[in-house]
This record gives structure tokens, C-alpha cells and sequence, in this order.
């Protein structure tokens, strides 16, 4: 089973409105963590946000915020006033710390256009 | 700030080649990990080691090998490459433990193309 699934392989916004970018994982493991990463053109993947399984309030950073839901295994990325430097591909990402240790599952990533 | 680098940005060889990809990493991190990028797919994990000469095999480690004889680097090593082979490479580095455990850094990437 896909352990990380993001259903949006392209999502377009306009400047300055909010955007949600969807990720639902599969674990069994009690203990884990989420991470959002965002990939410019450039190529480099940028660590924006992490939310541990145990962390009772959604984790924000700045305009991001992760919007967590334990119980339907959702963790969306939630962009405000979205910029044109957004436009990028947004991966979501998961570790298990008892089953995997160090290694971070990817989802397929969903694709992010800004429009003027 | 930490930084890691990737040798190489656009390799191009030819199938059956030997192909060799470097990551070095300056901030003493233990975890070490080299994922494949392809459209559609995401990031794949090939292997990743947490210490030297320590290595694991990640979801993917057909056709490739792996070198970590210095903590700060990580070598990639496609023994014989095949056109399946061509692909974004990333290296990522992270602490083993603490809160900087949670995050990988990652270098620009490593495009390869094989013909």
C-alpha cells in the first residue's frame, strides 16, 4: 500500500488567495512524523514544516501551516497569501521512527502554479 | 548553514559505463541518503547510511552500490548504466538523533542521462 498519497499532481491559485495541498498517509507505527518540502525549478528541495505524531497543535511556520488529522491519517499543507515564488512542486513526506528509523517516505508530489 | 554538494549537475554516459556520483556534507551529520527522483513517482530512496562504512538498502537499490569510507561523503556508484538509470539524483544528509534528526538537507541534484 502507498504509505504517502498526494492526489493533486497539479493545483493552480491566484496571488495572494490561500491554497491547501492534500497528503494522506498509511502507518501503523505509534510514533512518526510529517514533513512538507517544496522543490523550486532550480531543483533543490527546501524543508518547510514538520509535525510530529504526537504534537497536539498543528505546526505552523510563518504562511504555512500544516493542518493535521490523526484520525483520517491527513496532514495538508496550507499556504496563505500565496506569492508567485510559490509556484513550485510541494512534496509531502513521512518518517516512522519504529519502523524505519532515519528514512523519509515521499509522496508524488503535487505540482503548484501562482497566478498573477 | 548547512550545506551539501553534489558533484556533478548534469551527467551524460553512456549505457554500460561506470558511473560515480559524490556527495559531500559539512556538517558532521551521520545519516547519509541517496533517493531518485522521477516524474510521477517522487523521491525514491536507494540506500542511506548512518555512520561510515555503514550502509542500508532502501526501496530501490537494484543497480546500485554505495561508498561512505569519510562521514562527510557519500558516493553513488552505478556499477553498469542502463537507460532506466537516467534520472534526478538527490543526496540528503541529517543529524542521527535530537531535533535535528527530523530534517533532511538536501543537495541541487544530479541529473543523469544515459545514452
Amino acid at each position: 500500500a502507498q504509505k504517502i498519497t498526494q492526489t493533486q499532481p497539479g493545483m493552480f491559485v491566484q496571488e495572494k488567495e490561500a491554497v491547501t495541498l492534500d497528503c494522506t498517509y498509511d502507518t501503523s507505527d505509534p510514533s512518526y512524523g510529517l514533513f512538507w518540502y517544496k522543490q523550486p525549478s532550480s531543483g533543490e528541495m527546501i524543508f518547510l514544516i514538520y509535525q510530529g505524531s504526537y504534537d497536539q497543535q498543528n505546526a505552523t511556520e510563518g504562511r504555512y501551516s500544516l493542518n493535521f488529522q490523526k484520525a483520517r491519517k491527513s496532514a495538508n499543507l496550507v499556504i496563505s497569501a500565496s506569492q508567485l515564488g510559490d509556484s513550485a512542486m510541494y512534496f509531502c513526506a513521512m518518517r516512522e521512527w519504529e519502523t524505519s528509523g532515519s528514512r523519509l517516505t515521499f509522496g508524488e508530489g503535487t505540482q503548484l502554479t501562482v497566478n498573477p | 548553514d548547512v550545506k551539501v554538494t553534489q558533484s556533478s549537475r548534469y551527467l551524460v554516459k553512456r549505457t554500460g559505463e561506470k558511473v560515480f556520483l559524490e556527495c559531500v556534507q559539512d556538517m558532521d551529520h551521520e545519516n547519509m541518503f541517496w533517493y531518485r527522483q522521477d516524474p510521477g513517482l517522487g523521491l525514491r530512496l536507494i540506500y542511506f547510511s548512518y555512520d561510515v562504512k555503514m550502509k542500508e538498502k532502501g526501496d530501490i537499490p537494484e543497480g546500485y552500490s554505495v561508498s561512505r569510507e569519510k562521514k562527510e561523503r557519500f558516493s553513488l556508484i552505478l556499477e553498469s548504466a542502463s537507460t532506466n538509470q537516467t534520472s534526478m539524483y538527490l543526496c540528503a544528509s541529517s543529524l542521527l538523533s535530537g531535533s535535528g534528526a527530523n530534517v533532511l538537507t538536501f543537495g541541487a541534484g544530479s541529473r543523469l542521462t544515459v545514452l
